[in-house]
């Protein structure tokens, strides 16, 4: 299994740009997650999915949209690039366990520069 | 709202040390509590979760509900202990166990 794959590694992009955050996963997940790291941040949840056509916004949803058209993808649109989300994107993925026992697993991130 | 705090962004001990990550929450539900780790060029990783209470790696993490702690240890320090250690709480109910992260903690084992 390749676990949760992510694409591009790395981009850089101009102000007013969009562009897709590719996330996959091949563990039959129902849960997806995407969040950001910025330096001495920590992680914070950008937008959720619990399944195929349900998701839900995290902590700091504002300038991102998500779609999840099938249980293996999670893509993340950013429509109008700003320097604000120059951060590392970090997918996630799990199986519904109870909230004891969840183990997230995570892809190797997305470094985004916005110039 | 839920809240994890980690006081210090680094720490740096010798090889052999002791070694007590701090982390506190807030939360007026009952919590679950985990452990996470970032070795360098790895992906982030589950390293321990409170319920099982278990010993992975050495390290050892004890829930303390009337100090809202949730602190991981290892009585000696080891080189390969060095990365980014995150500590996370979910307070879901139900099914949709979504994390929350504290800021994170460096640690930096030196020879």
């Amino acid at each position: 299994n390749a676990g949760v794959t992510q694409t591009p590694k790395f981009r850089i992009l101009k102000i007013g740009q969009s562009m897709t955050l590719q996330c996959a996963q091949d563990m039959n997940h129902n849960y997806m997650y995407w969040y950001r790291q910025d330096p001495g941040m920590g992680l914070k949840l950008i937008y959720y999915s619990v399944g195929a056509g349900i998701t839900d916004k995290g902590e700091v949803p504002n300038g991102y949209n998500v779609s999840r058209s099938t249980t293996e993808d999670f893509p993340l649109r950013l429509e109008l690039a700003a320097p604000s989300q120059t951060s590392v994107y970090f997918c996630a993925s799990s199986y519904p366990s109870s909230a004891a026992y969840n183990e997230q697993f995570f892809g190797p991130g997305t470094r985004l520069t916005v110039l | 709202a839920q809240r994890v705090t980690q006081p210090e962004k680094l720490l740096s001990v010798f090889k052999g040390a002791p070694v007590e990550l701090k982390c506190n929450y807030s939360y007026s539900g009952s919590p679950e509590l985990f452990w996470y780790v970032q070795y360098s060029r790895q992906r982030l990783q589950l390293l321990l979760r409170h319920i099982s209470r278990e010993s992975i790696k050495g390290f050892t993490a004890d829930l303390n509900k009337g100090e809202t702690s949730f602190h991981l240890k290892k009585p000696f320090a080891q080189e390969e202990d060095s990365a980014m250690y995150y500590c996370a709480l979910s307070c879901a109910t139900g099914a949709n166990s979504k994390l929350t992260f504290g800021k994170g903690i460096t640690l930096s084992v030196r020879p």
